[in-house]
Order: structure tokens, then C-alpha cells, then sequence
């Protein structure tokens, strides 16, 4: 069974930095990629990104380029978020989720949130 | 990339059936039929219902079906219950590994 289990959740000060992460089971670690998903307070998702735990390789929503960073432990089978100075705004449920068997294809899988909040 | 855009609200009665909408363009919907549904209750991470346009999952029920014409992914569910009250959300492959959601839609059963 695929299982994607995600850290507790966060509460940090304006500019502290951050990082959480989603330890997955079940499947080939490598074979697909995983991606972070945002959804603030009473709204929707949104893609922030994703990696190719096999190489790495990150991609960004044009939105959140910058502004986090997205890594993982193939080691581990571990994906991470992180960000270097938080924001009030970046207060959020943070989902992880993984890439359909198809290439391509969007999330089958998802994690069960990781809720971040920051305040001062 | 724009959020693909579906109606707000969607309601039924028990039994009836209803359609969600999801407008996209020739970037995204149009161009791939690599469109998912997630049925997400309160509190709770997203779950398929559909994935591939028109695929469902283990588990789910067969009452949820996917179509596509043209930019546009609908999710008709049919012999609505009390259960499927919930917020909807498409998201399609918008290329170079990069996705887009939909607006989402909040359906609530009469």
C-alpha cells in the first residue's frame, strides 16, 4: 500500500526558517516524482512544485520559484519543503502528494497535510 | 499559469445526478488527456475519484465518471448521496512537469 506520511504540524515567527518533510512507503521511491501542494485558509490548492526523487531534478511553479526550496533523501525515501525566512502568508496546509503511474499524470496519492503556521 | 475554472457550488437532491465543470485551455486540459478529480471533506488531504480523464480508482465508488471536449473536463456523479458532500478539485498536466489545479467546486447534497 502506498503510504505518504508527512511531519507534525509548525508554528514559527516571522523570518525562522523551516523545513518539513513526507517519508514514503510502499513503492519504488525513485520511479516517481512527488510534489509539494499548498492550500491556504478556506481556499483551494495550489502546485508549488515537484522532484524526481531518481536525480533530483526540481520543478517549480512559476509562483513559488524562489521563494521555497524542494529536496529530497533517496536514502530515506524522503521528500522535503523548505523555506529560508518565513512569512505570515506562508501560513498554510502543506500536502505531499505522488506522481500517477502514467508519465505525466497528475497526483494518485497524497499525504495527510502538514499544517504550517506562522505568527508573531 | 491560470487556475483551471470550475463553478463554485453544485447541488442536488439524493438520487439525482450532477456534472462539475473544468475550463482549462489548449496549455493544459485541451492538449493532454491527463486530467484527476480529487473529492476533498473538511479537515481532511484530497482523495482521486478520477484519474487519466476517466479512470476510477479502487475503491471509489462507480458513480463518479470523467469526460473531456475540447478544454473542458467535467465529473458527472450519479446517484448522489449524502457522502459526496464535500469540495471537488480537477487538476491537469500543463507540461514541462508542471500541473495546474482547478478552482475547485463545493457540492453540496439537499
Amino acid at each position: 500500500e502506498v503510504q505518504l506520511v508527512q511531519s507534525g504540524a509548525e508554528v514559527k515567527k516571522p523570518g525562522e526558517s523551516l523545513k518539513i518533510s513526507c517519508k514514503a512507503s510502499g513503492y519504488s521511491f525513485t520511479s516517481y516524482w512527488i510534489g509539494w501542494v499548498r492550500q491556504m485558509p478556506g481556499k483551494g490548492l495550489e502546485w508549488m512544485g515537484i522532484i524526481y526523487p531518481g536525480d533530483s531534478d526540481t520543478r517549480y511553479s512559476p509562483s513559488f520559484q524562489g521563494q521555497v526550496t524542494i529536496s529530497g533523501d533517496k536514502s530515506i525515501n524522503t521528500a522535503y519543503l523548505q523555506w529560508s525566512s518565513l512569512k505570515a502568508s506562508d501560513t498554510a496546509m502543506y500536502y505531499c502528494a505522488r506522481g500517477g503511474t502514467v508519465r505525466g499524470a497528475p497526483p494518485d496519492s497524497w499525504g495527510q497535510g502538514t499544517q504550517v503556521t506562522v505568527s508573531s | 499559469q491560470s487556475a483551471l475554472t470550475q463553478p463554485a457550488s453544485v447541488s442536488g437532491s439524493p438520487g439525482q445526478s450532477i456534472t462539475i465543470s473544468c475550463t482549462g485551455s489548449s496549455s493544459d486540459v485541451g492538449d493532454y488527456n491527463l486530467v484527476s478529480w480529487y473529492q476533498q471533506h473538511p479537515g481532511k488531504a484530497p482523495k482521486v475519484v478520477i484519474y487519466e480523464g476517466n479512470k476510477g480508482p479502487s475503491g471509489v465508488s462507480n458513480r463518479f465518471s470523467g469526460s473531456k471536449s475540447g478544454n473542458t473536463a467535467s465529473l458527472t456523479i450519479s446517484g448522489l448521496q449524502a457522502e459526496d458532500e464535500g469540495d471537488y478539485y480537477c487538476c491537469s498536466y500543463a507540461g514541462y512537469s508542471s500541473y495546474v489545479f482547478g478552482t475547485g467546486t463545493k457540492v453540496t447534497v439537499l
